[in-house]
């Protein structure tokens, strides 16, 4: 089946410093990207929608300029914490539809654990 | 975007067949119904997809009746490596991101 490849899978930061975490679909196109948030024992919250070649939606709460996300290719999205803060701790995990397919199937990363101290 | 409610968890012992429902009253008709499993620190893994009637694949099966209102994933004979949370998730080829419920955790236990 298709791979969502996502890196990396944990990472520790000093607050402040910024963190990029990539998401690709190894065998398959993907105009659209999703990127969540997890939190222990909770659901997946949808933060924003990856267009390629075109600004990302945000959704409501999302700060945009905290989240910065590009996806300048059919296979590659990437979002980046900037400035974390240790409320950014958070297991996020990225998704992606292959563009070609007519179900609603999404492949998902398997998360990238971020801790900010 | 249709809101799905399933239960928020349930019990099993190993062997035994476990049915979770999810309902989805307002769905759409282009809507499909997929289901996933999520172990901890994971990603969710898709288990099945289905847009009527019945659909099994090699781990489980998906039951809709006719109005698509509801729809119950089968998992046969569980082990504990089925231990996991499994969502429910409705959604149109639209572009738009499948919304994730609260999910169902299964405890399966010897």
């Amino acid at each position: 089946g298709a791979v969502v490849s996502q890196h990396p899978s944990r990472v520790i930061c000093k607050s402040g410093t910024s963190v990029k975490i990539e998401c690709r679909s190894l065998d398959f196109q993907a105009t659209t990207m999703f990127w969540y948030r997890q939190f222990p024992k909770q659901s997946l919250m949808l933060m924003a929608t990856s267009n390629e070649g075109s600004k990302a939606t945000y959704e409501q709460g999302v700060e945009k300029d905290k989240f910065l996300i590009n996806h300048a290719s059919l296979t590659l999205s990437t979002l980046t914490v900037t400035s974390a803060h240790p409320e950014d701790s958070s297991f996020y995990i990225c998704s992606a539809r292959d563009s070609e397919a007519t179900n609603e199937k999404l492949f998902f990363g398997s998360g990238t654990q971020l801790s900010v101290l | 975007l249709a809101k799905t409610t399933q239960p928020i968890s349930m019990d099993s012992y190993e062997g035994q067949e476990v049915n979770i429902t999810c309902s989805h009253n307002n769905i759409a008709t282009n809507d499909y119904i997929t289901w996933y499993q999520q172990f901890p620190s994971q990603g969710p893994r898709f288990i099945i997809q289905g847009y009527k009637t019945k659909v099994t694949n090699e781990v489980a099966s998906l039951f809709i009746p006719a109005d698509r209102k509801s729809s119950t994933l089968s998992l046969p004979r569980v082990s504990l490596s089925d231990t996991a949370v499994y969502y429910c998730l409705v959604g149109s080829n639209s572009g738009y991101a499948l919304n994730f419920g609260k999910g169902t955790s299964l405890l399966v236990t010897p």
